[in-house]
């Protein structure tokens, strides 16, 4: 069974720039998350999807980034204008279904390696 | 927020050395998940633990999901090099039909041969 596909793996943009990072998630699964690894720390939640339909974005920020899964597959998130505290991975993971009820385990992709100068 | 305190921060061990790691919090959990990460990958689910007091091996790993609901362990025995990378513990809350995956900071462990 493939795994979740992220790409690209590295990005190096100045700050201002806009990036765009594309996240498949593994065939079937419904539930589609974004997190923002920074270095040295947990991954933080960015924003969940139920299919196509946002279930949690409360720690996105709004103003310079933004998400979409349009098919209820695969989604893009995208950063515009970023700043330099948006250097980090951001991960991409997917699950069966949302955590609760039942079992909600998460499987993560590679990541993407933003850094931004 | 909601926040995990995971300790210790690193380890360094010589192999075969037995390691131990937890995760506490002040919040309640439904269900705790302990991640390993590998330089330049995503996190890779090791082991799930869906009720309070259950006790779960996945070969020379062995976590248990704390009495209270607010506290895991993760246990390795007898390391090998492998098992260098990050740990993560992971407690995941609910509300209403929906959850949320918490992280804890890490444990970076290094093993020497």
């Amino acid at each position: 069974e493939a795994g979740v596909a992220q790409s690209p793996r590295y990005k190096i943009i100045e700050k201002r720039q806009s990036v765009a990072f594309w996240c498949n998630p593994i065939s079937g699964h419904a539930t589609l998350y974004w997190y923002q690894q920074i270095l040295g720390q947990g991954p933080k939640l960015l924003i969940q999807f139920q299919n196509n339909g946002v279930v949690d974005d409360s720690q996105l920020p709004k103003d310079r980034f933004s998400a979409e899964r349009l098919k209820g597959v695969d989604s893009t998130l995208k950063i515009q204008p970023a700043k330099l505290e948006d250097s980090a991975v951001y991960l991409c993971a997917s699950s069966l279904r949302q955590g609760y009820p039942g079992r909600g385990e998460q499987f993560f992709g590679p990541g993407t390696r933003l850094t931004v100068l | 927020g909601q926040q995990l305190n995971q300790s210790p921060q690193s380890m360094f061990i010589q192999e075969g050395e037995d390691v131990s790691m937890n995760c506490t919090s002040s919040s309640i959990f439904n269900t705790w998940l302990w991640y390993k990460q590998d330089p330049g990958e995503g996190p890779v689910l090791l082991i799930a633990l869906y009720k309070a007091g259950e006790l779960t091996s996945n070969g020379r790993l062995t976590a248990q999901f704390g009495i209270t609901r607010k506290d895991s362990f993760l246990n390795i025995s007898a390391s090998i090099p492998s098992d260098v990378g990050i740990y993560f513990c992971a407690g995941l809350t609910s509300s209403g039909n929906t959850g949320k995956l918490i992280f804890g900071q890490g444990t970076t462990l290094q093993v020497k041969p």
